[in-house]
């Protein structure tokens, strides 16, 4: 099967500019999230989505970050306006049904780089 | 809060030898899983372990879970280089379907 599809692979953008990143999960999983990676740590949970519905979004600065996935389907991450310390690797991971003993599967990440 | 920490966090070691990762996490929880995470790339499910006295191995890994001391290892057995990665444990947090992650153990083989 195809995996989490995640573009771009890189960002470099200016602070203060917006940036948006896009998820295609596997076909058929029903819940998708977001992590943040920041370099030398483990990702956190920005975002959690079942089909088109938010399920968690307790850690996503909403000042600046928002996402959403229409159609239950693919979704996006923006941030707008970024800050330096968003330089970080975002990773899409999805899910058959919300439960973890089938496992996450992550997708490549996007890499940002605020300068 | 959950809380989940990995020792060490860097581990340097010779091809040929054991060691060990701990994971420790504050919270009652009976589902742990071990990523793999090589430079630049994705994060690759090793195990996932379900119950109390899990064990599970895959070649040279070997995972283990004690959740009433809230404790998982892993296990590297005749470490050879293409072992050299970064290891996270995660622990389901409180049954809500997320993850939380540990700091991370960057693992060196060294020929």
């Amino acid at each position: 099967e195809a995996g989490v599809a995640q573009s771009p692979r890189y960002k470099i953008i200016e602070k203060r500019q917006s940036v948006a990143f896009w998820c295609n999960p596997i076909s058929g999983h029903a819940t998708l999230y977001w992590y943040q990676q920041i370099l030398g740590q483990g990702p956190k949970l920005l975002i959690q989505f079942q089909n088109n519905g938010v399920v968690d979004d307790s850690q996503l600065p909403k000042d600046r970050f928002s996402a959403e996935r229409l159609k239950g389907v693919d979704s996006t991450l923006k941030i707008q306006p970024a800050k330096l310390e968003d330089s970080a690797v975002y990773l899409c991971a999805s899910s058959l049904d919300g439960r973890i003993n089938y496992g996450y599967t992550f997708g490549s990440g996007t890499r940002l780089t605020v300068v | 809060e959950l809380k989940v920490e990995q020792n060490p966090l860097f581990l340097s070691m010779q091809e040929g030898k054991n060691y060990t990762i701990y994971c420790n996490y504050s919270t009652t929880s009976d589902r742990l899983y071990w990523y793999r995470q090589d430079p630049g790339k994705s994060l690759e499910s090793l195990f996932v372990l379900l119950s109390n006295g899990a064990v599970k191995q895959e070649g040279r890994l070997m995972a283990s879970l004690d959740t009433k001391a809230r404790l998982s290892t892993l296990h590297i057995t005749a470490a050879v280089h293409d072992l050299s990665a970064t290891y996270f444990c995660a622990v389901d947090n409180f049954g809500n379907e997320k993850l939380t992650f540990g700091t991370g153990t960057r693992l060196t083989i060294i020929p």
